[in-house]
């Protein structure tokens, strides 16, 4: 069983739209959780974090982590053409990041 | 701006000719990372140094070596590269005690 695990999708919605992303995870020492965001050819850059179960909001983005759940999610409002690109989540234990294999998201004019 | 910057950005190298991929950062982090990501795959982290500090991951082949001469350069090397080291390269750096990693672009690596 792999330590993260993302739907790979591909996931494409019209502009506009919700998306939703979502990572389950096995490993209980993982600390922090996060969300980055490749563009083709490009590497990860981060989008958000967080330290501990609830909900955080950053302008169009929202994280929710479900600890006990071992469930984590990413949304983002009213998408945009330009957040086409593929979301990785990533969780940290010590100095390491475990990541999912990322779900590419297309969004469609 | 501070970056995080990769050469070459693609790199085809043939069956076991050693190959070297180099990272430079503007950051002045004390710590970079270098992943491996295949097609469609999560990264992997290879092997990362804590200042001068080289440490390994246990699954990490022999035929992958790093250098770190000073903080701001870290390289790569491949010894003798199979067609299944074909994958994207990226070097990350972070400060001490910080959450975020910050990456490079990536090398994409071809062996033909």
């Amino acid at each position: 069983q792999k330590e993260v695990e993302q739907d790979p999708g591909p996931l494409s919605v019209p502009e506009g739209a919700i998306v939703s992303l979502n990572c389950t995870y096995s490993n209980s020492a993982f600390q922090y959780f996060m969300w980055y965001r490749q563009y083709s050819r490009k590497g990860p850059e981060l989008l958000m974090y967080t330290y501990s179960s609830g909900n955080k909001e950053d302008g169009r983005f929202t994280a929710q982590v479900d600890k006990s759940s071992k469930y984590i999610s990413l949304f983002i409002r009213d998408s945009q053409p330009s957040d086409s690109a593929t979301y990785l989540c990533a969780m940290k234990d010590d100095y390491k990041l475990s990541f999912g294999a990322g779900t590419t998201v297309t969004v469609r004019a | 701006d501070a970056m995080v910057i990769q050469n070459p950005r693609y790199q085809v190298t043939q069956f076991g000719k050693p190959v070297t991929l180099s990272c430079s950062q503007t950051l002045n982090h004390n710590v970079m990372y270098w992943y491996q990501q295949k097609s469609s795959q999560a990264p992997k982290l290879l092997f990362h140094y804590y200042d001068k500090d080289f440490n390994n991951e246990a699954d990490t082949p022999d035929n992958f070596q790093s250098r770190r001469p000073n903080t701001s350069f870290c390289f790569l090397d491949i010894r003798s590269p199979g067609l299944g080291d074909a994958a994207m390269y990226l070097c990350a750096t972070s400060g001490s005690g910080e959450v975020e990693q910050y990456f490079g672009p990536g090398t994409r690596l071809t062996v033909t």
